[in-house]
């Protein structure tokens, strides 16, 4: 049975590194990629980023420069790290299971962050 | 970057009806589109990829449609669970559509 379960602070101040943590089950990540995708209170979803099977990574080039995902297949963990939030990083981040790099098959239930002050 | 127009934004409809939402691409992705069903306070779901394939385990009154820049969802006899927000995808740089409201009427 994959699960999926995203961890980490619900509250980052403005101007701080928001931390997340993707603690996968029932498949490997040396086989399998997984990105980190967010949605804003009330909107859409945005792709931010992922990690390869391989271990390579690719990002959204709107938000590049702040962001790094890396893994550690040994916890089973992917990890995202992004700088300089700002009140509209507030969102739910989810992590998903990129299916062949196509599309997103298996979902967490997603982790609300809120960056105030 | 390819950018996905999602139509309509909101849409209402009755119990049984057939409803219609529709994708249109900025540019040929060859079929490389899925969609997602997201409940209020749950993750999106897949329903549809590869443009008109149904993912395990989901009804067959889902179905998808299109190609080159034009695609579609049809949800024949709406049922009650199906009150929710549907997004599509692109398989290219995974742009999202804005998402539509699906309310019954």
């Amino acid at each position: 049975q994959v699960q999926l379960k995203e961890s980490g602070p619900g509250l980052v101040q403005p101007s701080q590194t928001l931390s997340l943590t993707c603690t996968v089950s029932g498949l490997s990540l040396t086989s399998n990629s997984v990105s980190w995708i967010r949605q804003p209170p009330g909107k859409g979803l945005e792709w931010m980023g992922v990690i390869w099977s391989n271990g390579g990574t690719d990002y959204n080039s709107a938000i590049k420069s702040r962001l790094s995902i890396s893994r550690d297949t040994s916890k089973s963990q992917v990890f995202l790290k992004m700088n300089s939030l700002q009140t509209e990083d507030t969102a739910m981040y989810f992590c998903a299971r990129n299916y062949v790099g196509y599309y997103f098959d298996y979902w967490g239930q997603g982790v609300m962050v809120t960056v105030s002050s | 970057d390819i950018q996905m127009t999602q139509s309509p934004a909101s849409l209402s409809a009755s119990l049984g009806e057939t409803v219609t939402i529709e994708c249109r691409a900025s540019e040929d992705i060859y079929n490389g589109l899925a969609w997602y069903q997201q409940k209020p306070g749950k993750s999106p779901q897949l329903l549809i990829y590869n443009a008109n394939s149904l993912h395990t385990g989901v009804p067959s009154r889902f179905s998808g449609s299109g190609s080159g820049t034009q695609y579609s969802l049809k949800i024949n006899s709406l049922q009650s669970e199906d009150v929710a927000s549907y997004f599509c995808q692109q398989y290219y740089d995974y742009t999202f559509g804005a998402g539509t409201k699906l309310e019954l009427k």
